[in-house]
């Protein structure tokens, strides 16, 4: 079965490049959370997207920090220039309405050197 | 005052035993309210929601919610060693908002 897919699952990079990071929610699913979790830390929110309504960026660090959900379905987080303080695991979540369980991907671990 | 409140533990409970995971909430206006599991280096997993006061139940977990108090708790009943993890609790109401987690270890 098709659940929430994130890519890549590892991603090192050198301290001030930019990163993608993907996520494909489960088919369906109106609403994509994006989290920060830090090692042995709780999970920092990011950004929320809710069908076409205007995401709740609320959580965003910085301005190094974007993100984007095209066509409803894929969302790419952006992080530009990073630094090493961006190292963590970066977790998606869909969920088929604004009242319903999250489902969540197996993240992506990024390590800034 | 943090919106979802647990306590951090780490909470150890003998095998075999209930342990009692235990979370607070700020915002009156929440609608619905999840429990998840999440081993190390794993993503969280759900385990119960409940949305109406009262006890909820699935198989040896019970989730229990109180709105009066702001109050939700997840039972675990006959405790195995594979239920040491960390157990999250979340709040919805415009979005949704988790506690920074309880630590369970259950003693063999």
């Amino acid at each position: 079965g098709a659940g929430v897919s994130q890519s890549p699952s590892n991603k090192v990079t050198e301290k001030g490049k930019d990163v993608e990071l993907r996520c494909d929610p489960i088919s369906g699913h109106t609403a994509l959370y994006w989290y920060r979790q830090s090692l042995g830390q709780g999970l920092e929110f990011l950004i929320y997207f809710q069908g076409n309504s205007a995401p709740d960026k609320s959580g965003l660090p910085s301005d190094r920090f974007s993100a984007e959900r095209t066509g409803g379905s894929v969302s790419t987080l952006t992080i530009q220039r990073t630094q090493q303080e961006d190292s963590a695991v970066y977790l998606c979540a869909s969920t088929q309405g604004r009242n319903q369980p999250q489902h969540f991907g197996d993240g992506t671990r990024l390590s800034i050197l | 005052q943090k919106e979802v409140e647990q306590n951090s533990g780490p909470l150890s409970v003998p095998e075999g035993a209930i342990a009692s995971l235990n979370c607070t909430y700020s915002d009156r206006g929440s609608q619905s309210f999840f429990w998840y599991r999440q081993y190390s280096g794993k993503s969280p997993e759900l385990i119960m929601f409940i949305y109406s006061n009262g006890d909820k139940e699935d198989g040896r977990f019970t989730a229990q919610l109180n709105k009066a108090s702001q109050y939700v708790s997840l039972l675990i009943r006959d405790s195995q060693p594979s239920d040491s993890a960390t157990y999250l609790c979340a709040a919805f109401r415009e979005k949704l908002t988790f506690g920074t987690g309880t630590r369970l270890t259950i003693i063999p």
